[in-house]
Formats: C-alpha cells, sequence, structure tokens
C-alpha cells in the first residue's frame, strides 16, 4: 500500500466554523507533511512531524492547528479561517524526516473553501 | 533562502516530440532533487528521485538528470502523448523541507 489518503475531498466553511482535515497512512512512514497550494502556485510546506512530534512551523497563523495522533494519522484542524486561506491543502509522508530526505509520497488533497 | 525556477511556464507540443522541461535552484546544498506531476485540481504524483550522488534517473519515457554544481536539473520526456499533458513540478530537498519550483503547464495536443 503506497496511498497517502485525505478527508475530505472538499470542503466549504464559513469564518466562524471549525472543521478538521484528515491524512492517513500505512506506508511506515514516521515523517508527515502539510502543505497548501493556491491556484497556479506551487505547494508551500506548513509542518512538519517526525516521529510523531511536531518538527518544523513555517510561522503558519494559529488559526491552523496541527495534531498528529499516532504516526499513521495526520490532522489539522481549521478555526476562523479567512476567504484568503482558500487553498488545496495537500498531506504527504516520508519514511524519515531526517537529514537523509526520503522520496516524499503526496495524498489527492483537500480543496477547502472559505465563505 | 532556496529558491527553484522553472522553464519554460508553459508548453505547447504535438504529439510524438520529445522535450526538456528545466529547473533552476539557487543553493546547491540539497539531499535530492524529485519530479512531480500535478493533473488540474488533484494531489502530487511522484515521478522521479534523484539523490544527490546521482547523475541521472530514468523511469519508462522519462529522464532525469542532476548537476548539482550548476543548480540545474532537466525532465527528458521521450514521444510525448497527450496524457502527458499536466503540470510538472520540480523540488529541492533541504533539511526535512521541499522546495518546489514554479511549474511548467505541458499541453500535448493529439
Amino acid at each position: 500500500d503506497t496511498e497517502v489518503t485525505q478527508t475530505p475531498k472538499h470542503l466549504v466553511m464559513g469564518m466562524t466554523n471549525k472543521k478538521s482535515l484528515k491524512c492517513e497512512q500505512h506506508m511506515g512512514h514516521r515523517a508527515m507533511y502539510w502543505y497548501k497550494q493556491k491556484a497556479k502556485k506551487p505547494p508551500e510546506l506548513m509542518f512538519v512531524y517526525s516521529y510523531e512530534k511536531l518538527s518544523i512551523n513555517e510561522s503558519v497563523p494559529s488559526r491552523f492547528s496541527p495534531e498528529c495522533p499516532n504516526s499513521s494519522l495526520l490532522n489539522l484542524h481549521l478555526h476562523a479561517l479567512q476567504p484568503e486561506d482558500s487553498a488545496l491543502y495537500l498531506c504527504a509522508s516520508s519514511l524519515q524526516g531526517t537529514a537523509v530526505a526520503y522520496e516524499q509520497y503526496f495524498g489527492p488533497g483537500t480543496r477547502l473553501t472559505v465563505t | 533562502k532556496q529558491e527553484v525556477t522553472q522553464i519554460p511556464a508553459a508548453l505547447s507540443v504535438p504529439e510524438g516530440e520529445n522535450l526538456v522541461l528545466n529547473c533552476s535552484f539557487t543553493d546547491s546544498a540539497i539531499y535530492n532533487l524529485q519530479w512531480f506531476r500535478q493533473d488540474p485540481g488533484k494531489g502530487l504524483t511522484s515521478l522521479l528521485l534523484i539523490q544527490s550522488s546521482q547523475r541521472e534517473q530514468t523511469s519508462g519515457r522519462l529522464n532525469a538528470s542532476l548537476d548539482k554544481s550548476s543548480g540545474r536539473s532537466t525532465l527528458y520526456i521521450a514521444a510525448s502523448q497527450p496524457g502527458d499533458s499536466a503540470t510538472y513540478l520540480c523540488a529541492v530537498t533541504g533539511f526535512q523541507k521541499l522546495v518546489f519550483g514554479t511549474g511548467t503547464r505541458l499541453l500535448v495536443s493529439p
């Protein structure tokens, strides 16, 4: 199984809502990532988890709150988002997230629209 | 700060042509370089991974080369097909971080 799954595929939320994005992999990978991609732009790194611990936060606003409950699951909790947060949110995983960089596998993404 | 640029930004070719996509990066201290394909509104599919110690990798009709010292990589696609139409992204890896290029939108017409 070389698949990263993400749910939901699409999400529409108001600025006062609280929602969560979910990412799952069963490849035994110990590093997981969240990226944000705006239309016609490359993905931008948001967070990196390595061995279930947050290792990189790319100065992401606190209205985005990541969580890694176990080595297979990564969540992104959303609260009080702004319309400019509308984007494709991509999850990825790799065998490890250490100095020896491993290939990253990406999920299909969640298309988020904030109204 | 690592910056990754891809040229051309867009490319339109007839089916059957061989083509080259270019990727350049400013900091040669990379661990590896990945080429990805992205279809509209979809996730990324990894095509090739070149470790920093390697010069090239091949997969089917795809061949990617890496010249770390000059900060360049090329993706060669042989005998292009309409199904190759997509955006192609290169990404270089530093410590835990993947920095993406600006992408090349490829259209292969029948």
